[in-house]
């Protein structure tokens, strides 16, 4: 299994331009989920989906946007980026039946510069 | 709603003793559950240890373990012995319900270094 996968794993934009940071995971996870990492925050949710065509605001969702189509398949889109959205992002994925001690898997996180 | 607190921004510790990392939390559902994630430098998500709103017993995870106070809202993670490689940022989380599609919400992480 490749477990989390991100891309890009490092990419620069211009305020104003938009792109798709790429999501995907192989365990049939129904949950996902996308986090931004700033120092002295911790992690905080962006959108999360339950399943494939469901998904719902995170903490801080503004100026990003999802949708999951399959259940293998999370993009995170910025539809116009800005100095604020500079970050490390990490896509997540869990099971959402059985144990409920249910261990969230992390993708490698995508830094993400917006100059 | 639900909130998670790490009061120590940054915590030392000498090599092969015990250190505690504090960790409280906020949240109107019975159910829920605590989590612990350690990220070392390289980046990547760990995770450490669980600990169940209904648990009676403290998690313990080998040099882990979870030091549960509910009527305090207290999930404090204890690492015994601490060794180099524990140097790194700890993430506690909470994920408020029973049903397994809640949010999971992280603190603001403590970073623990760790002295030879």
């Amino acid at each position: 299994n490749a477990g989390v996968t991100q891309t890009p794993k490092f990419q620069v934009l211009k305020t104003g331009q938009s792109m798709t940071l790429q999501c995907a995971q192989d365990m049939n996870h129904e949950y996902m989920s996308w986090y931004r990492q700033d120092p002295g925050m911790g992690l905080r949710l962006i959108h999360y989906s339950v399943g494939a065509g469901i998904t719902d605001q995170g903490e801080v969702p503004n100026g990003y946007n999802v949708s999951r189509s399959t259940t293998e398949d999370f993009p995170l889109r910025l539809l116009s980026a800005a100095p604020s959205q500079t970050s490390v992002y990490f896509c997540a994925s869990r099971y959402t039946s059985g144990l409920s001690n249910n261990e969230q898997f992390f993708g490698p996180g995508t830094r993400l510069t917006v100059l | 709603a639900q909130k998670i607190t790490q009061t120590q921004p940054g915590m030392f510790v000498q090599e092969k003793e015990a250190v505690t990392l504090d960790c409280t939390y906020d949240t109107s559902d019975q159910s829920y559950g605590l989590f612990w994630y350690k990220q070392p430098s390289s980046g990547e998500m760990i995770f450490l240890i669980y600990q169940g709103s209904y648990d009676e017993q403290n998690a313990t995870e080998g040099r882990y373990s979870l030091n549960f106070q509910k009527a305090r809202k207290s999930a404090n993670l204890v690492i015994s012995a601490s060794q180099l490689g524990d140097s790194a940022m700890y993430f506690c989380a909470m994920r408020e319900g029973y049903n397994q599609g809640g949010k999971l919400i992280f603190g603001q992480g403590t970073e623990l270094s760790v002295k030879p």
